[in-house]
This record gives structure tokens, C-alpha cells and sequence, in this order.
């Protein structure tokens, strides 16, 4: 158990649609990243929020949105759902976003868009 | 995109056995960390050596990390059927703390 946990667990969409994953950082984390896993692939990172700001951007379109509460819990959104949008979505938390921390992994949201 | 090349891709061992994988990266690091993901779940923090650091152990896992060749490797001993996961290196660049992922080892620990 890492104190990160993330809903829905599975859920199935339609392309074209939209849909929001949610996260709840550890106790004490401000930092909270968010990584897309295709099957049989590495994560990637999609961006990092830090405080309620942005802080860092991977390579995905802007229909990959976030936000993060002031409690730290944080949304993924993704608009205009297309087929390959289907993987594991995995958030991430740790106590601060300088280099070294320790980040803790909540079990994932697998989203099936069909 | 994957910054990270693991070798190999699957490894398959009698337990009791040692395990050993291999990690490349392309650019570079303030750190690498080995993860293990069990199947279809999230990713648990095995290990994390720093630039400067050489080689580090904790329990049954030795890591050694070579700047020179941008090459990590994980070492896991006398493995248990509970081993069995797929393992992920990740590298935290210079100036940018994202982790960038490699594409993983599946190791199968046969009982």
C-alpha cells in the first residue's frame, strides 16, 4: 500500500468521448505526476503538478489536461477520447518535486476506449 | 518516447537462482531508480542510485550504475516465486524530474 489511490479502477469509453481520472496523493505529498502505460510498454510521462501549478509537460496532445486541489488530490481529463488512448493511467506522488524523491504509485485506472 | 532499454526483454530462472537485468540510457542523469510492476498494477520503488554512486544493495537487490557507458544493472538473489514481475528502469534527467521509463524486463521465477 502506498497511500496513492486512483479511480475509477477500470472503465470503458466510446471514442470521441471524454473522461476524468482521479487521484489522491499520499498524506504530506504536494507533488503529483501522471503517467500513461500502453500494454506491454514503459510508462510516459504525460505532466506533473506541483502546488496546483503545471510543472513539467510530456510529449501529449493538449486534450490531456489536469488539475490539482488544494488538498493535492489531483484530475486527469482527456478529451476526445481516440482508440489508442487505451492503457493504464497511473498517478504518482511525492513529498516534494525537487530531484531524488521518492515517488509512490497509486495501482492505476485502466481505460478502454473502444 | 523511452529513454531506457532494458536487456533482456524476458528472463526466465529456476528459483533459488540470481537474476540480472540490464538497463541503457541515452542522456544524462541525476539518478536512476528500478521499479517492479506486478501484472496490470502500479509500480513499486525498488531502488534509487544517484550519479555519483557506483553501486548500492538493499536486501536481495544490488544495482550498479555506469555513467561512462550509461548503463545500469540490477541484480536480484536467491529468487522466489514472489520475484516474478515485470522490472522498469527510470532515469531522472539533469534539470528536468520526470522520470523517463525503459520498456521493461518481464522476469518469470519458475518454483
Amino acid at each position: 500500500e502506498t497511500g496513492v489511490t486512483q479511480s475509477p479502477t477500470h472503465l470503458i469509453k466510446t471514442r470521441g468521448q471524454q473522461v476524468t481520472l482521479r487521484c489522491s496523493s499520499q498524506s504530506g505529498h504536494n507533488t503529483v505526476s501522471w503517467y500513461q502505460q500502453a500494454l506491454g510498454q514503459g510508462p510516459q510521462f504525460i505532466f506533473q503538478y506541483y502546488r496546483e501549478e503545471e510543472n513539467g509537460r510530456g510529449n501529449f496532445p493538449p486534450r490531456f489536461s489536469g488539475l490539482q486541489f488544494p488538498n493535492y488530490s489531483s484530475e486527469l481529463n482527456v478529451n476526445a477520447l481516440e482508440l489508442d488512448d487505451s492503457a493504464l493511467y497511473l498517478c504518482a506522488s511525492s513529498q516534494d518535486a525537487g530531484s531524488g524523491n521518492t515517488i509512490y504509485f497509486g495501482e492505476g485506472s485502466w481505460l478502454t476506449v473502444v | 518516447s523511452q529513454q531506457g532499454e532494458e536487456d533482456p526483454q524476458a528472463l526466465s530462472i529456476q528459483e533459488g537462482e540470481n537474476a540480472t537485468m540490464n538497463c541503457s540510457y541515452k542522456t544524462s542523469i541525476n539518478n536512476l531508480q528500478w521499479y517492479r510492476q506486478n501484472s496490470g498494477r502500479g509500480l513499486v520503488h525498488l531502488i534509487l542510485i544517484r550519479s555519483n554512486e557506483r553501486e548500492k544493495h538493499s536486501g536481495r537487490l544490488r544495482v550498479t550504475l555506469d555513467t561512462s557507458k550509461k548503463s545500469s544493472s540490477l541484480l536480484i538473489t536467491a529468487s522466489r516465486a514472489a520475484d516474478t514481475a515485470s522490472y522498469f528502469c527510470a532515469t531522472e534527467g539533469i534539470g528536468n524530474e520526470k522520470l523517463t521509463f525503459g520498456t521493461g524486463t518481464r522476469l518469470t521465477i519458475i518454483p
